[in-house]
């Protein structure tokens, strides 16, 4: 089982947009909508971001969005601000033998 | 409001069994919505799924740690449990547990969807 491979890190100044890809294969990101993202504070445990691709939880800003083509899924930070520096993680249903694979993370930085 | 919080020891041996609880409060463990799922991160590195177990008992795994996992759910005291055998330095971890959104359901399975929420985190340090 091997994870879904993103950046190792992204960097952007406050107000910019930042995207974060998530490249897996068609058998979990391409065969499935069941993409979600989380996000981590050092010390702290993930919080969910985005789930079934593109949707947003309560409370999540709306300057994170997500979208998949393909094999890719991503997450979109747009008007980035200081509190969004913290490691990204995706997350997509593989199918009922691997189940679930998460990607290997992504740490965005605010300049 | 659904809280998770993990328990347990914070040191285990090498070759022996690591032994984690759940307590889940605020809500019941025994709903068909839901899967329970425990999940680990090495310092430094990056999530790592373990397993899930459904309300009904059905249980996933993570095929690279299947043959040492077992998942198992208590209703009576609204806790799932975590046991990983035959440790080693590399199971060093923050293992975290969470709820797991139950989708739409297939022939074979009832899919799993996000984590929401998460416990805290307990540190297991494996170490003679």
């Amino acid at each position: 089982q091997s994870a879904l491979t993103q950046p190792r890190s992204v960097s952007g100044s406050p107000g910019q947009s930042v995207t974060i890809s998530c490249t897996g294969t068609s058998s979990d990101v391409g065969g499935y909508n069941y993409v979600s993202w989380y996000q981590q504070h050092p010390g702290k445990a993930p919080k969910l971001m985005i789930y079934d691709v593109s949707k947003r939880p309560s409370g999540v800003p709306d300057r994170f969005s997500g979208s998949k083509s393909g094999n890719t899924a991503s997450l979109t930070i747009s008007g980035l601000q200081a509190e969004d520096e913290a490691d990204y993680y995706c997350c997509s249903y593989a199918g009922s033998y691997t189940f679930q694979v998460f990607g290997t993370g992504t740490k965005v930085t605010v300049l | 409001q659904l809280q998770l919080q993990e328990s347990g020891p914070g040191l285990v041996k090498p070759s022996e069994t690591l032994s984690l609880t759940c307590t889940v409060s605020g809500g019941s463990i025994s709903s068909s919505s839901y899967y329970w799922g425990w999940i680990r991160q090495p310092p430094g590195k990056g999530l790592e799924w373990i397993g899930s177990i459904y309300y009904s008992g059905s249980t996933y795994y993570n095929p690279s740690l299947k043959s040492r996992v077992t998942i198992s759910v208590d209703t009576s005291k609204n806790q799932f449990s975590l046991k990983l055998s035959s440790v080693t330095a590399a199971d060093t971890a923050v293992y975290y547990c969470a709820r797991q959104t139950a989708g739409p359901r297939t022939a074979v399975v009832v899919i799993p969807v996000w984590f929401d929420p998460w416990g805290q985190g307990t540190l297991v340090t494996v170490s003679s």
